[in-house]
């Protein structure tokens, strides 16, 4: 059974500092991982999309990395602004095999920038 | 639409009526999610929707959870007799399920908050 964990629960940080949330996941057999954020009151937004055959990806000041065979993924942020402040979400979505094809969220990175 | 549509954007209800709650999902996504979020807790699958049929509705929590959608388009979520542990916030996601595309972005809507007295 998937089960994906995020570390730290929450993070504080100065503005302009860059930053690095992680995310792990059970079961290396993906098929892609998407991180999100979401905004209080709101629906998530994704960020970014890395297949299982990717590295990376980079979206602006975001670069997400992908190592499947450690069942690890990690979102770089550089130079934090306040407007980052959120909560960031990684989810999985597993391979055919597993014959679902749900995406199995994280509980999420509380991130706060400092003004 | 612009984006997914969700609504009521709030509903409250009391113990044992029955609530349905719609998702409008960007036109042309062929690929709709439904999830369910606590009060401070992660997101938690409820069923998904290729079309019109349901491959996979492993996360229906009982059998007084019921979706359907029609047109390939819209969705309903139907929870009868509605308890008090039913209260969260349910969210409903589309995208185009493209294989290996950047078009498997997931689109959410801004949820329904459910609020069973």
């Amino acid at each position: 059974k998937q089960e994906v964990t995020q570390i730290p629960a929450a993070l504080s940080v100065p503005e302009g500092e860059n930053l690095v949330l992680n995310c792990s996941f059970t079961d290396s057999a993906i098929y892609n991982l998407q991180w999100f954020r979401q905004d209080p009151g709101k629906g998530l937004t994704s960020l970014l999309l890395i297949q299982s055959s990717q590295r990376e990806q980079t979206s602006g000041r975001l670069n997400a990395s992908l190592d499947k065979s450690s069942g690890r993924s990690t979102l770089y942020i550089a130079a934090s602004q306040p407007g980052d402040s959120a909560t960031y979400l990684c989810a999985v979505r597993s391979d055919s095999t597993s014959g679902t094809y749900k995406y199995i969220f994280g509980t999420g990175t509380r991130l706060k920038v400092l003004a | 639409g612009a984006g997914v549509s969700q609504s009521p954007s709030n509903k409250v209800t009391e113990k044992g009526k029955d609530v349905e709650l719609r998702c409008d999902p960007i036109s042309g996504h062929t690929a709709l999610y439904w999830y369910r979020q606590r009060l401070g807790q992660g997101l938690e699958f409820l069923i998904y929707f290729q079309g019109n049929s349901a491959p996979d509705k492993s996360g229906l929590p009982s059998d007084r959870f019921s979706a359907e959608r029609t047109g390939e388009s819209v969705s309903t979520l139907t929870i009868q007799r509605t308890q008090q542990e039913d209260s969260a916030v349910y969210l409903c996601a589309s995208s185009l399920d493209q294989v290996f595309s950047e078009n498997e972005k997931l689109f959410f809507g801004s949820g329904t908050q459910l609020s069973v007295l």
